[in-house]
């Protein structure tokens, strides 16, 4: 059981260049979300998902593209690369028993733009 | 829109109590969190608790609520160096899918 995992762990890229975060649970959760850390702002969501087959936007969508490719998987992409999105990005899910919303992490991606 | 504040840096000498202080604005949380993230590492869930609640104790985490005050607190008795990290506090609204999280406070336990 390796909850939530992501890859690639670290990237660099170019600005203007394009690449796909990826993203998956072995829960069977139903939701899953993309935030992006940077420091002393702690976590903003970027988007998210409730179920298969839907996404919503979240506090910081601009820049970036979503899909919800299957109920394990959920990718992020960035479709032109700006250094403003160098960042750490996690993904979570959560199965939302009642209200509770327990989010799990996976372990990050460490994207550089330069 | 919803807010979570945080100090964000304490520092504890090994054995002492800390007691991380967050605040928020949204009247209609259901469910408030603690977080704790290593170096490297994703976020990890240490305890939380329902908005119905005054206190929650787990082991050596004391949470306290505030709802009047808008105020949560997470005590850490007996601090280790092993309890140095970031600690995050979120909260979750009604109606509210995701979270939102504070900027996260940097415990420092030094020996």
């Amino acid at each position: 059981n390796a909850g939530v995992t992501q890859t690639p762990k670290f990237q660099v890229l170019k600005t203007g260049q394009s690449m796909t975060l990826q993203c998956a649970q072995d829960m069977n959760h139903n939701s899953m979300y993309w935030y992006r850390q940077d420091p002393g702002m702690g976590l903003r969501l970027i988007y998210y998902s409730a179920s298969e087959g839907t996404t919503d936007k979240g506090e910081v969508p601009n820049g970036y593209n979503v899909s919800r490719l299957n109920k394990r998987e959920f990718s992020l992409r960035l479709e032109s690369a700006a250094p403003s999105q160098t960042s750490v990005y996690f993904c979570a899910s959560s199965d939302l028993a009642g209200e509770h919303n327990e989010q799990f992490f996976g372990p990050g991606t460490r994207l550089t733009v330069l | 829109g919803e807010d979570v504040e945080q100090s964000l840096f304490l520092s504890v000498r090994e054995g002492d109590s800390s007691v991380i202080n967050c605040t928020y604005t949204d009247s209609s949380s259901t469910y408030l969190y603690w977080y704790k993230q290593e170096p490297g590492a994703g976020l990890q869930l240490l305890t939380y608790i329902f908005s119905n609640m005054d206190m929650k104790q787990d082991q050596r985490l004391t949470v306290l609520l505030n709802k009047k005050d808008k105020h949560l607190s997470l005590r850490i008795a007996d601090t280790q160096t092993g309890d140095s990290a970031i600690y995050f506090c979120a909260e979750a609204g009604a109606g509210r899918r995701a979270l939102t999280f504070g900027s996260g406070t940097r415990l420092q336990v030094q020996p």
